[in-house]
């Protein structure tokens, strides 16, 4: 099945500053989704972005989608340290049977 | 809405022992699904449910491990006989409808096998 994968891998910044994750995959999808998950705890489902579409936005979060390049991105503007967590994105092919990436550790620092 | 409703949160249990892990869906959402968390592999999807009826099981590991739907608003996960390799992170989540919708995950199942 086909996976999600992101990078980079970890990420540490400041509090205010952008945060930007990327995420490529290999086959054809129907739509991506990002999820983000806080230490010891479920996953919180943050944007969904269809294979026809391009970009989508919900409040400080920003996701494109290049079907051409199999890849998408996630950028966090004006971080938190709210914002801390490992961010998946995951890949729907069309049968509803999502395949995640590993995982991206972001840390912001107050 | 109370969300994805997992129990338990946390279960430590001796290899041999059977784990039995529950989770109530979404009201109204059709599709079930459970997936397995650990380091080494990430999140992998162990069974979907549509409608009660399971439509892809591929993802179960072994005949140790076996899951049912009695009812729209139940699903198990057992495990059994339990090892220490299947200690993870047991993840049920639902939606509702087919592709394309978004899924919501409840909290976990913490597993310890020892």
């Amino acid at each position: 099945s086909q996976q999600g994968e992101e990078d980079p891998q970890a990420l540490s910044i400041q509090e205010g500053e952008n945060a930007t994750m990327n995420c490529s995959y290999k086959t054809s999808i129907n739509n991506l989704q990002w999820y983000r998950q806080n230490s010891g705890r479920g996953l919180v489902h943050l944007i969904l972005i269809r294979s026809n579409e391009r970009e989508k936005h919900s409040g400080r979060l920003r996701v494109t989608l290049d079907t051409s390049k199999k890849s998408s991105s996630l950028l966090i503007t004006a971080s938190r340290a709210a914002d801390t967590a490992s961010y998946f994105c995951a890949t729907d092919p069309g049968n509803n049977r999502l395949a995640f990436g590993k995982g991206n550790q972001v840390v912001v620092i107050p | 809405d109370a969300g994805v409703i997992q129990s338990p949160r946390h279960e430590v249990t001796e290899m041999g022992q059977e784990v039995t892990l529950r989770c109530k869906p979404i009201s109204g959402h059709n599709s079930l699904f459970w997936y397995r968390q650990t380091m080494m592999r990430g999140l992998e999807l162990l069974i979907y449910f549509n409608n009660n009826v399971p439509i892809d099981d591929s993802g179960m590991p072994e005949d140790r491990f076996s899951a049912k739907m009695p009812n729209a608003s139940f699903s198990t996960l057992k495990i059994q006989p339990s090892e220490p390799r299947d200690s993870a992170v047991y993840f049920c989540a639902s939606s509702l409808g087919d592709s394309g919708n978004t899924i919501y995950f409840g909290e976990g199942s913490w597993l310890t096998v020892v």
